[in-house]
């Protein structure tokens, strides 16, 4: 097994860029996050889907930030335009199930620089 | 909402000793509560997780106790080593605490 995999591993570039991170989750996986981890905040969950859905998006931060699911073994996260907060790392992780009873299988992140 | 508070935030152990790290939580309805340990750079992986028919779980030096009616579950690592130096955050449904650092003290 792969594992969740990301791309790119790190991502450098100016603000009011468009930045699109990807994700794959483990196959047979149906539940897929989007993480986004700061020292100040810890892992701060964006946004979930369950069979290529969106469940929550309560966690995206405002409307610049975006996120689909064309899928069920692919994902993509785009912030259009990038500001320097948006610096941080970003996780995708796979699961079973939606919520509860089942570990969450993370990627090796995005880390996002913003300058 | 969901709402998760993990303490302490930063601890240093002496290697060999043991280390308690405890996270609260406010869903009286959760039943799953598992374990993360990030080390610098890398992913979060899942190191030990408790079900709510259960009290306590071990793995080796590793354990996980639940407290259903005080919402909280705390994580305990024995005769600590320099690679349990990471961070731990604790998660419950879509919340993960804030993490603790860990740093063992050769």
């Amino acid at each position: 097994d792969a594992g969740v995999i990301q791309s790119p591993r790190h991502e450098v570039t100016e603000m009011g860029q468009e930045v699109t991170l990807r994700c794959k989750p483990i196959s047979g996986h149906n539940s897929l996050f989007w993480y986004r981890q700061t020292m100040m905040r810890g892992l701060e969950l964006l946004i979930y889907f369950n069979n290529n859905v969106p469940i929550d998006d309560s966690g995206m931060p405002e409307d610049r930030f975006s996120a689909k699911m064309p899928n069920a073994s692919f994902s993509t996260l785009k912030i259009q335009p990038s500001e320097p907060r948006d610096s941080a790392v970003y996780f995708c992780a796979s699961s079973f199930s939606p919520r509860s009873n089942q570990p969450q299988h993370f990627g090796d992140g995005t880390r996002l620089s913003i300058l | 909402g969901e709402n998760v508070e993990q303490h302490p935030s930063t601890l240093s152990v002496q290697e060999g000793d043991s280390a308690v790290i405890k996270c609260t939580y406010s869903d009286s309805a959760s039943n799953y509560f598992p374990w993360y340990k990030q080390e610098l750079g890398k992913r979060p992986q899942l190191i030990i997780d408790i079900r709510s028919n259960v009290g306590e779980k071990k793995d080796q030096r590793i354990a996980v106790t639940l407290n259903k009616t005080a919402k909280h579950f705390s994580l305990h690592i024995t005769e600590t080593q320099p690679e349990d130096s990471a961070v731990y955050p604790c998660n419950e449904k879509l919340t993960f605490g804030t993490g603790t650092r860990l740093t063992i003290i050769p």
